[in-house]
C-alpha cells in the first residue's frame, strides 16, 4: 500500500534563511507531486517529478526526486514571507495519488 | 485565476440529501480530476475522468460517482451524505490524461452536512 510521509509537519523559520521539506512514499511510484496551499484558498501545482534525479526549480524552490530512496525532497532558498503557506507532497502509482498530510511553513520576517 | 470554474462556492445540506457539485474545466483541457479535503481525511484524490471517459478512481465511496459531459464540464453526485462527508471538493483539470502535465484548481467547493 502506498503511503507518503512529510516532514516537519510544522516548519517556523527567519526570512532569508534555507530549509527543506522532506516527503518520503512507502512502495513504488512513477511520480511525485508538489502543491501549495495558502489559507482558505485552494490547490497551486508548483512540481511534478516523473524519473529518478530529475530537479525542478521555480523562483526560491527547487524539488527533487530520488527513487531509489523513495524520497522528495522541496528545497527553501533564502525564505521570504510570501512563501508562507502549506506545501503538499503526493505520489502516484497506476490509478493511486496519495497525498502527504503537508507541512505548513511560517516565515517570519 | 485558474481557469477552472467550481459551483457552488459552499453547500449546506442535510444528512441523508443528495448534492451536484459541479466544475468547468479550463478552456481546451480535456481531463478533470475530483479531490477531497478534509481535517479527519486529509487530501484526497477521488476520480479522474478523461474526455468523457473515467480514467482512473481513487479513494472515491460508492456513494459518490461523477461524469464528464460532451462540453467536457464534470458533475461529482454525492448521495445518502453523512456527516463526514462535510469537506472541501476541488476540482482540477489539465491537457490531457498524461502525469506530466501541470493541473489546474478551481477554488473549491464548501460541503457543510448537518
Amino acid at each position: 500500500e502506498l503511503k507518503v510521509e512529510q516532514n516537519p509537519l510544522f516548519l517556523s523559520m527567519q526570512e532569508g534563511k534555507n530549509y527543506t521539506i522532506y516527503c518520503n512514499y512507502s512502495t513504488t511510484s512513477d511520480r511525485l507531486y508538489w502543491y501549495r496551499q495558502d489559507p482558505g484558498k485552494s490547490l497551486e501545482s508548483l512540481f511534478v517529478l516523473l524519473s529518478n534525479g530529475a530537479v525542478k526549480q521555480e523562483g526560491r524552490l527547487m524539488a527533487s526526486l530520488d527513487t531509489k530512496a523513495r524520497l522528495s525532497t522541496l528545497h527553501i532558498t533564502a525564505a521570504v514571507h510570501d512563501l508562507s503557506a502549506t506545501y503538499f507532497c503526493a505520489a502516484g502509482y497506476n490509478d493511486k495519488i496519495i497525498f502527504g498530510k503537508g507541512t505548513r511553513l511560517h516565515i517570519l520576517p | 485565476d485558474s481557469g477552472v470554474t467550481q459551483t457552488p462556492k459552499h453547500l449546506i445540506t442535510a444528512t441523508g440529501q443528495r448534492v451536484t457539485l459541479r466544475c468547468s474545466p479550463r478552456s481546451g483541457d480535456l481531463s478533470v480530476y475530483w479531490y477531497q479535503q478534509s481535517l479527519d481525511q486529509g487530501l484526497q484524490f477521488l476520480i479522474q475522468y478523461y474526455n468523457g471517459e473515467e480514467r482512473a478512481k481513487g479513494n472515491i465511496l460508492e456513494r459518490f460517482s461523477a461524469q464528464q459531459f460532451p462540453d467536457l464540464h464534470s458533475e461529482l453526485n454525492l448521495s445518502s451524505l453523512e456527516l463526514g462527508d462535510s469537506a472541501l471538493y476541488f476540482c482540477a483539470s489539465s491537457v490531457d490524461f498524461q502525469p506530466k502535465n501541470i493541473q489546474y484548481f478551481g477554488a473549491g467547493t464548501r460541503l457543510s452536512v448537518l
